[in-house]
């Protein structure tokens, strides 16, 4: 079954703790992305890889890291640095065709800071 | 830099009627235009998606119409159904392995019984 798998589904951090969030995709893409989502405000790029062990920032870095050692594998961390970090967390993949192009979203993972 | 306006925020419909959802973008390079459609609680999905060389594309009960002059482009649905209510995003981006999708902020369909 293919497609991206983010883990936890529900995850809960005190306040001035890291948290690593998982995404693993087995659809042979070389991107992937990290998009924070919080009410009204749409999808907002962290963080995003178009080959292994590069990555580029996003919109909203700040506060966060990532690394890709893998392919299949993109993980988040979510610094203690990062000012509001409670909200709803995607991780995506894509593909390029000849002219084709899709993003493809993990379930996402709800991260709650307190 | 790049920004894609998108509107109403939320739209209430009723039951097999329609429902029109709007979106402008700024960058005149842009060329591929997916619409997604995210369910409570879970990742976002693509619905359709149009090319800069096409003006109208359709499947099934939705359809997207571009405008390229205008820098506008357009989500249709038709005979809206419960399942239909969702959030959903327009978005814009150039088909080459340097560019980003931009997205919207969303809208809000409620289909109303």
């Amino acid at each position: 079954d293919g497609g991206i798998t983010q883990s936890p589904k529900y995850l809960f951090r005190k306040e001035g703790q890291n948290v690593t969030l998982s995404c693993e995709q087995n659809l042979n893409h070389d991107a992937m992305y990290w998009y924070r989502q919080d009410p009204g405000q749409g999808l907002r790029l962290i963080y995003y890889s178009q080959i292994v062990n590069d990555f580029q920032k996003g919109d909203i870095a700040e506060g966060y890291s990532v690394s890709r050692e893998k392919k299949e594998s993109f993980p988040l961390t979510v610094t203690s640095a990062q000012k509001n970090p409670t909200a709803f967390y995607l991780c995506a993949s894509s593909i390029w065709g000849r002219d084709h192009y899709e993003q493809y979203f993990g379930p996402g993972t709800r991260l709650t800071v307190t | 830099g790049e920004n894609v306006e998108q509107h109403p925020s939320t739209l209430s419909v009723q039951e097999g009627d329609s429902a029109v959802i709007k979106c402008t973008y700024s960058d005149s390079a842009s060329n591929y235009f997916p619409w997604y459609k995210q369910e409570l609680g879970k990742g976002p999905q693509l619905i359709i998606d149009i090319r800069s060389n096409v003006g109208e594309k359709k499947d099934q009960r939705i359809a997207v119409t571009l405008n390229k002059t205008a820098k506008h482009f357009s989500l249709h649905i038709t005979e809206t159904q419960p399942e239909d209510s969702a959030v959903y995003f327009c978005a814009a981006s150039r088909v080459n392995r340097d560019d980003k999708i931009i997205f919207g902020k969303g809208t809000r369909l409620h289909i109303l019984p």
